[in-house]
């Protein structure tokens, strides 16, 4: 049962344009969502995160949306950059509890 | 520098073996965690502790051993009851109940059974 999933395993894009990386839940009780970023051989990074009761957060390039109806959050990156290729890992969980991963998205970004 | 250390960074096992990977982390941090990334699986969750002596089992504990004896450190023994030990083992610390739930992770070890 994966409560966290990312549906592309893969998502390829040219310098310059947007990344949308999507991620669904199904448990309605999680209240707080985070993306990491990875890159081989490495642990996992922080990079944004966003609690049940927005509906938006920015950080530079990266801004995170959640829809709480649709149990759906995506993770823009804008302008893309070559640097951003790595893995990307959405996860979900209660504010003061344990997470739960999705699979990951390949994001290679193309000069 | 604050941060999380884990080691070895590669280790061959053969079968039949337990082994014990290390974490320690400096942060002052009162949780702390261990993920298993498999290809298209991601982070699933071993075990996590939030509390010096205390532990809980996470997704897939079967198979792995925890100990929680000083704040700063949290060793996973990977046992010869593990079915598929071959993995990338990622260590993670966070404030715990203290605050928001960000994980701070470790640079991982990889564990081939050969």
């Amino acid at each position: 049962d994966q409560q966290v999933k990312q549906n592309s395993p893969s998502l390829s894009v040219q310098e310059g344009r947007i990344s949308i990386l999507n991620c669904d839940y199904t448990n309605s009780m999680f209240d707080y969502f985070l993306w990491y970023k990875k890159y081989p051989a490495e642990g996992p990074t922080f990079l944004i995160s966003i609690s049940s009761i927005k509906d938006k957060n920015e950080d530079g390039r990266f801004t995170v949306f959640l829809n709480k109806s649709a149990k759906h959050l995506s993770l823009h990156i804008v302008p893309s950059q070559p640097g951003d290729s790595a893995v990307y890992f959405c996860a979900a969980g209660l504010r003061y509890g344990k997470l739960t991963f999705g699979q990951g998205t390949i994001l290679t970004v193309h000069p | 520098d604050g941060g999380i250390t884990q080691s070895p960074k590669y280790l061959f096992r053969k079968e039949g073996q337990n082994v014990t990977l290390s974490c320690e982390q400096n942060l002052n941090h009162d949780a702390m965690y261990w993920y298993r990334q498999d290809p298209g699986q991601g982070l699933r969750l071993i075990y996590y502790s939030q509390i010096v002596n205390d532990f809980q089992k996470g997704d897939i504990a079967e198979g792995y051993s925890v100990s929680r004896e000083k704040k700063e450190s949290f060793p996973l023994t990977v046992t010869s009851a593990q079915k598929n030990p071959t993995a990338f083992y990622l260590c993670a610390s966070s404030t715990g109940s203290s605050g928001a739930n960000v994980l701070t992770f470790g640079a991982g070890s990889r564990l081939t059974v050969l």
